[in-house]
């Protein structure tokens, strides 16, 4: 099972800031099988990039990642409103699927 | 619109069963894979189980093998998850996901069924 672990738990960050979010896997993930999610309280994840680097239909452009192997990033360039909220990445190069831990990023 | 909305959650005892429905619109139902991922509250997603298109191949997460059996009716655009052996720690929010071309990442997501497992 690869084992994704997210770094930080938490970003206290203010609107307009750059945030950055970390996704490191136990073990090579195939073919950059790797989407990342943003999820509010009280709603479904929503999906944002697959491919470890390609944005979902209606993403902002302002969302971006990138990464191979076992290290991905996730980074927001400039926080709106709108952004804070919990992130997961997820690997499907292998199963089980496995998600990791989540990021939080808050208002500062 | 693609629209997935669950049903069947509720309050369950400790070695009870319970089964999950999930019922599909706006899409080819029988094309793409199906899975469930469930969310302990306040915790983070867990996958569960995923069925192919066809019914024919189905995947199931070390924790709920053997007790947990996910299935799909095409003629009906809705998937299934039988719950047996229900534990305290199988409480959470079991949501439904749509695989976008059946690659392994969700694209479209039900609103949740909340399953609680108590005595």
């Amino acid at each position: 099972e690869i084992v994704l672990t997210q770094s930080p738990g938490t970003l206290s960050l203010s609107p307009g800031e750059r945030a950055t979010l970390s996704c490191r896997a136990s073990q090579s993930v195939s073919s950059s099988n790797l989407a990342w999610y943003q999820q509010k309280p009280g709603q479904a994840p929503r999906l944002l990039i697959y491919g470890a680097s390609t944005r979902a239909t209606g993403i902002p452009d302002r969302f971006s990642g990138s990464g191979s192997g076992t290290d991905f990033t996730l980074t927001i360039s400039r926080l709106e409103p709108e952004d804070f909220a919990v992130y997961y990445c997820q690997q499907y190069g292998s199963t089980p699927l496995t998600f990791g831990g989540g990021t939080k990023v808050e208002i500062k | 619109e693609v629209q997935l909305l669950e049903s069947g959650g509720g309050l369950v005892q400790p070695g009870g069963s319970l089964r999950l429905s999930c019922a599909a619109s706006g899409f080819s139902f029988s094309t793409d894979a199906m899975s469930w991922v469930r969310q302990a509250p306040g915790k983070g997603l867990e996958w569960v189980s995923a069925i192919s298109g066809s019914g024919g191949n189905t995947y199931y997460a070390d924790s709920v093998k053997g007790r947990f059996t996910i299935s799909r009716d095409n003629s009906k655009n809705t998937l299934y998850l039988q719950m047996n052996s229900l534990r305290v720690e199988d409480t959470a929010v079991y949501y439904c996901a749509k695989e976008i071309r059946s690659k392994g990442y969700f694209g479209y997501w039900g609103q949740g069924a909340l399953v609680t497992v108590s005595s």
